[in-house]
């Protein structure tokens, strides 16, 4: 069956502290990539997105990924945190069965804690 | 524009109970996505609408879910005789799913709809 694994559950981070979470995903096909954001209190939002070219993909508020294809993971990446990025993460896939559309299959998610 | 909407924000029913929980999509999106967000089970896919197509019926967990896309537009996800551990976040989401040219399959997500079954 397809999962994703993130690693790490919860992360407390000092500010400008460098954040890395880690998502992994089981599937041998191709696959799209995505991490999205939920800020307390409010919806899930996406923050970066891979569908296919350059593997480093950048994201809004600074946030990048890199998809490495052959260690099938797509990790996140600020290089350094605020207070406001406290938030939870979820990293989520898309098998490619279909040409466009199907379900996000999302891991358990990480929530980062930013201490001012 | 206008994002997913959902409605109602909050729902609080007692074992037993019918439940039906409405989102109304982007203006123009294909694709409507349920899923469910629950402590210890994490964002779980329910059932996903493409266009005319038949409906993706695979993560519902039980015959007591089900889920109907009027129009091509509003969805209501009904859950009935619902039960103490049908209690969850329940978000909708959205996609614009334009066949050909660049990637329009990207998720969208209402803020979802909150439910308590006593």
């Amino acid at each position: 069956a397809q999962s994703v694994s993130q690693h790490n559950h919860h992360v407390i981070l000092s500010e400008a502290a460098s954040l890395e979470l880690g998502c992994n995903y089981s599937y041998g096909g191709t696959v799209n990539l995505f991490w999205y954001v939920q800020y307390p209190g409010q919806h899930l939002q996406l923050l970066l997105k891979y569908f296919s070219g350059d593997p480093l993909v950048k994201g809004i508020k600074g946030f990048e990924a890199e998809f490495i294809k052959s260690k099938f993971s797509f990790n996140l990446r600020k290089p350094s945190v605020q207070w406001s990025d406290t938030a939870e993460y979820f990293c989520a896939v898309k098998p490619l069965i279909y040409n466009q559309g199907g379900k996000l299959i999302f891991g358990q998610g990480t929530e980062l804690s930013v201490k001012p | 524009g206008a994002g997913v909407s959902q409605s109602p924000s909050n729902k609080v029913t007692e074992k037993g109970k019918d439940v039906e929980l409405r989102c109304d999509p982007i203006s123009g999106h294909t694709a409507l996505y349920w899923y469910r967000q629950s402590l210890g089970q994490g964002l779980e896919f329910l059932i996903y609408f493409q266009g005319n197509s038949a409906p993706d019926k695979s993560g519902l967990p039980s015959d007591r879910f089900s889920a109907e896309r009027t129009g091509g537009s509003v969805s209501t996800l009904t859950i009935q005789r619902t039960q103490q551990e049908d209690s969850a976040v329940y978000l909708c989401a959205s996609s614009l799913n334009r066949p050909g040219g660049p990637r329009t399959d990207t998720q969208y997500f209402g803020p979802g709809t909150r439910l308590t079954v006593l």
